[in-house]
């Protein structure tokens, strides 16, 4: 199995440009999320979803944009890049559901550079 | 609100000597506990869990934590430390009720093994 793909590995954005950060997932995980991670500020959740065609606002959703039409697939979009998304941004993906035990499966991550 | 804090952004260890990574939290509820940890270039993977019942947690690597309610604390340890556990650690708290975004992480802590 894959777990979580996530793609682009590595990517250069000139301020407000736009693009789609893939994330796919071949576990049958109903739950997704986006996380983005700065130095020395741990994960904050950017986007979250609990199945296809259902999606909620974390705690950092602002100037970013997500959809979920199937179960493998969360792609999260960035309009206007500012050089405040420069970050590392991580997928995961959890089988059950609610903020308990769930144990999140991660991708490799994707480094977005805005300049 | 619950909170997670991380004491020390940065632990260095010599080969073969203890590992003591420092987590306290804050819940008004029965927390659930985890730590993972991420290798350079990967996303993160579960260590260990605390959910219910014994409060000395085994994972994955030789590492343990417990789970001290008075303290409020959920610290890390491995005895003897190997080359192989540079990487950084995430404490990560959240509740048996609650949303799917209710899962909050510490701001990590970076583990240096020495020669």
């Amino acid at each position: 199995n894959a777990g979580v793909t996530q793609t682009p590995k590595f990517r250069i954005l000139k301020i407000g440009q736009s693009m789609t950060l893939q994330c796919a997932q071949d576990m049958n995980h109903n739950y997704m999320y986006w996380y983005r991670q700065d130095p020395g500020m741990g994960l904050k959740l950017i986007y979250y979803s609990v199945g296809a065609g259902i999606t909620d606002k974390g705690e950092v959703p602002n100037g970013y944009n997500v959809s979920r039409s199937t179960t493998e697939d969360f792609p999260l979009r960035l309009e206007l890049a500012a050089p405040s998304q420069t970050s590392v941004y991580f997928c995961a993906s959890s089988l059950t559901g609610g903020a308990g035990a769930n144990v999140l499966t991660f991708g490799a991550g994707s480094r977005l550079t805005v300049l | 609100a619950q909170s997670v804090t991380q004491l020390g952004s940065h632990v260095s260890v010599s080969e073969g000597a203890l590992v003591l990574l420092r987590c306290n939290y804050s819940s008004s509820v029965p927390p659930y506990l985890f730590w993972y940890v991420q290798y350079p270039n990967q996303g993160l993977q579960l260590l260990l869990k605390y959910t219910t019942g014994a409060t000395l947690v085994k994972g994955i690597n030789g590492f343990e934590a417990e789970f001290k309610k008075s303290e409020t604390s959920f610290h890390l340890t491995k005895p003897s430390a190997h080359m192989s556990d540079a990487a950084e650690y995430f404490c990560a708290v959240s509740f048996s009720s609650g949303s799917a975004r209710q899962l909050t992480f510490g701001s990590g802590t970076q583990l240096t093994v020495l020669p």
